[in-house]
């Protein structure tokens, strides 16, 4: 069965730190792997994905994530973080076959303090 | 802009009702499915559908049934609810062959049974 970790339920940074979350992931073959963000009282939006190709993959608003398949991890990751970036971040993993077996994990709230 | 509307943002209905939880998107998606989100949980898969009058269970679907009669809508029923159910519902739809762009999600339905 596929699952994925979030080990940290709260990162605080302040602004213009690094910020890094947190992912790990098990499915069985070739993972598909998403990031998902949700702001207050809204639904999720597509931050990033990883399918093929380079381990390091550029999504919206600054941030990136890496692929490393022998630690089967997929962290997020932002040079600079900003106050607006705080919000509810969510990690997705699905194996390739199945459009319909997205697993979500638990989700790590992020505060960016000014 | 692409859209999955949830008819309600927040519900309180009454231990026993009958509840009704409306999503429709406008992006002719033939995939839509269902999550519920707790803290510290994520999101859990209730139900999916592929095609019109087609569904599945997901992985936590006791309590639930769903409806799909036109390509466009997909309904969450809550045949009598309970306390345990009070939540925050997702709805989310993707186009067939294109999971892995992500889904696409509504923005959510918080529903609190008293």
């Amino acid at each position: 069965a596929q699952s994925v970790a979030q080990p940290e339920d709260q990162v605080n940074v302040a602004e213009g730190n690094p910020l890094t979350v947190k992912c790990t992931y098990s499915v069985s073959g070739n993972p598909y792997l998403f990031w998902y963000v949700q702001y207050p009282n809204r639904g999720l939006q597509f931050l990033l994905k990883y399918i093929t190709g380079d381990n390091l993959v550029k999504g919206s608003y600054g941030f990136e994530a890496e692929f490393n398949k022998s630690q089967t991890s997929f962290h997020l990751k932002k040079p600079s973080a900003l106050v607006s970036d705080s919000a509810l971040y969510f990690c997705a993993v699905r194996p390739p076959a199945n459009d319909y077996k997205l697993s979500f994990g638990a989700g790590t709230t992020v505060t960016v303090r000014a | 802009d692409v859209k999955v509307t949830q008819s309600s943002r927040y519900l309180v209905k009454r231990t026993g009702e009958k509840v009704f939880l409306e999503c429709v998107q406008d992006m002719d998606h033939e995939n839509m499915f269902w999550y519920r989100q707790d803290p510290g949980l994520g999101l859990r898969l209730i139900y999916f559908s592929y095609d019109v009058k087609m569904k599945e269970k997901g992985d936590i679907p006791e309590g639930y049934s769903v409806s799909r009669e036109k390509k466009e809508r997909f309904s969450l029923i809550l045949e009598s609810a309970s306390t345990n159910q009070t939540s925050m519902y997702l709805c989310a739809s993707s186009a067939i062959g294109q999971g892995n762009y992500g889904y696409t999600f509504g923005s959510g339905t918080r529903l609190t049974v008293v």
